[in-house]
């Protein structure tokens, strides 16, 4: 079964710093992977996904796919106080559409 | 924007009682899924679903049974409850790509 790690467990940064999430996962045949921003008493909701090795951008978010070392990072550039959340990094499992998630990082960003 | 509810958004029973968790899904999704969240340990799956009828296991299903009745209803039931199963649970659909969550079900197991 796949495994997802998650690093940080939490992070404080001031406003306007670039912040980085890191996700390790167990099985390189994995499909997609994706991040969810939570807000506390919300559900998850979904940021960017990725596919393939390499890298994605959208907007402030940037992520990069590496699966030989089996590493998925998130970085947000020019943080705000209103990205205050936990992340959750979620990895397919293997095309049945079951997604493993990691237990998250709790990021705080101070005005 | 897709749209999920869940209720119960809390419950309260004690060791041995029945609960039922209902959600719904007005987003025409195939697969839908229930999970619980404590802290250290994120989400969890219990049960999924892709279509009525249809029941795949999940993770830690243990304790659980659950029913996709239609393609807009997915209901977790706990049988006989126990303080272990006190936890927040979610909902989510998805169609091919992303998940979309519920707000949520709190439910307390005395």
């Amino acid at each position: 079964q796949e495994k997802v790690q998650q690093s940080p467990e939490s992070l404080i940064v001031p406003e306007g710093a670039m912040v980085s999430l890191n996700c390790s996962f167990s099985d390189s045949a994995s499909q997609s992977i994706w991040w969810y921003q939570q807000h506390p008493g919300k559900g998850p909701k979904a940021l960017i996904s990725i596919f393939s090795n390499g890298n994605k951008k959208e907007g402030r978010l940037t992520v990069y796919l590496n699966r030989a070392s089996l590493h998925v990072s998130l970085h947000i550039k020019d943080s705000q106080p209103s990205d205050s959340a936990v992340y959750l990094c979620a990895v397919e499992d293997t095309g049945n559409y079951k997604y493993v998630f990691g237990a998250g990082t709790r990021l705080k960003v101070i005005a | 924007e897709a749209a999920v509810t869940q209720s119960p958004r809390n419950k309260v029973t004690v060791t041995g009682g029945n609960v039922t968790l209902s959600c719904r899904q007005t987003n025409s999704h195939n697969y839908m899924y229930w999970y619980r969240q404590d802290t250290g340990h994120g989400l969890r799956l219990i049960h999924y679903s892709y279509g009525a009828g249809n029941l795949q296991i999940g993770d830690v299903p243990d304790g659980y049974k659950a029913t996709r009745t239609t393609q807009e209803d997915f209901f977790l039931l706990l049988e006989l409850a126990s303080p272990s199963q006190t936890s927040l649970y979610f909902c989510a659909s998805s169609g091919q790509y992303e998940q979309y969550f519920g707000p949520g079900t709190r439910l307390t197991v005395l």
